[in-house]
């Protein structure tokens, strides 16, 4: 059964900085890891797929890497906004003829102006 | 197309009570899969549909719960006999196949029914 951890389940930054948010799964034979924000009370915006065969994936000023066979994802965020604050959550998606993404409890990301 | 849309978006019932979610997905989407989150938790994987077949379901789904996708568009959600254990937000996602356009198994999220069971 796959497990998603993510780490920190919180983080409180100053606006401007970079940061990284880590994913970790305990069984590599995914066929993509995505990567969501969740705005309190709302559903899920996804904001980057990574195929099991690319190591990174950007989109503005995000940036997503996968070490597949060490079972590691991480979440590059560079000069954070106020409009960032969310919790991100990684999912990678099971290959193998299942399509369920599996989630982690996610990372609350606060970012103070 | 408007995104994936659910209904009701809040929903409060008296345990025992049945309820029913709607789910309409993005009307090119072939895939369909409720999840269900509970506060401070990651979604939970309940069921998935391809077209009006329903291919994998969670031991979470107890036969309290059935989902039904008749003719591969709008899906439903109906939750029996409801406890308080139930009360959640109820995700519905859809998502292209692999193989067909750019942005295929990227997941479209509703933005969730709130079911609070008293």
């Amino acid at each position: 059964k796959q497990e998603v951890t993510q780490i920190p389940a919180a983080l409180s930054v100053p606006e401007g900085e970079n940061l990284v948010l880590n994913c970790s799964f305990t069984d590599s034979a995914i066929y993509n890891l995505q990567w969501f924000r969740q705005d309190p009370g709302k559903g899920l915006t996804s904001l980057l797929l990574i195929q099991s065969s690319q190591r990174e994936q950007t989109s503005g000023r995000l940036n997503a890497s996968l070490d597949k066979s060490s079972g590691r994802s991480t979440l590059y965020i560079a000069a954070s906004q106020p409009g960032d604050s969310a919790t991100y959550l990684c999912a990678p998606q099971s290959g193998a003829g299942s399509y369920q993404l599996t989630f982690g409890k996610g990372t609350k990301l606060s970012v103070i102006p | 197309d408007t995104g994936v849309s659910q209904d009701p978006r809040h929903k409060i019932t008296k345990r025992g009570q049945n309820v029913t979610f709607r789910c309409d997905p993005i009307s090119e989407h072939n895939r369909l899969y409720w999840y269900r989150q509970t506060l401070g938790q990651g979604p939970e994987f309940l069921t998935y549909f391809q077209n009006e077949a329903q291919l994998e379901k969670s031991r979470l789904l107890s036969d309290r719960f059935s989902a039904e996708r008749p003719k591969g568009s709008f899906s439903t959600l109906e939750i029996q006999r409801t406890e308080q254990g139930d009360s959640a937000m109820y995700l519905c996602a859809s998502s292209l196949s692999r193989g067909r356009k750019a942005g295929a198994n990227v997941l479209t999220f509703g933005a969730g029914s709130r079911l609070t069971v008293l």
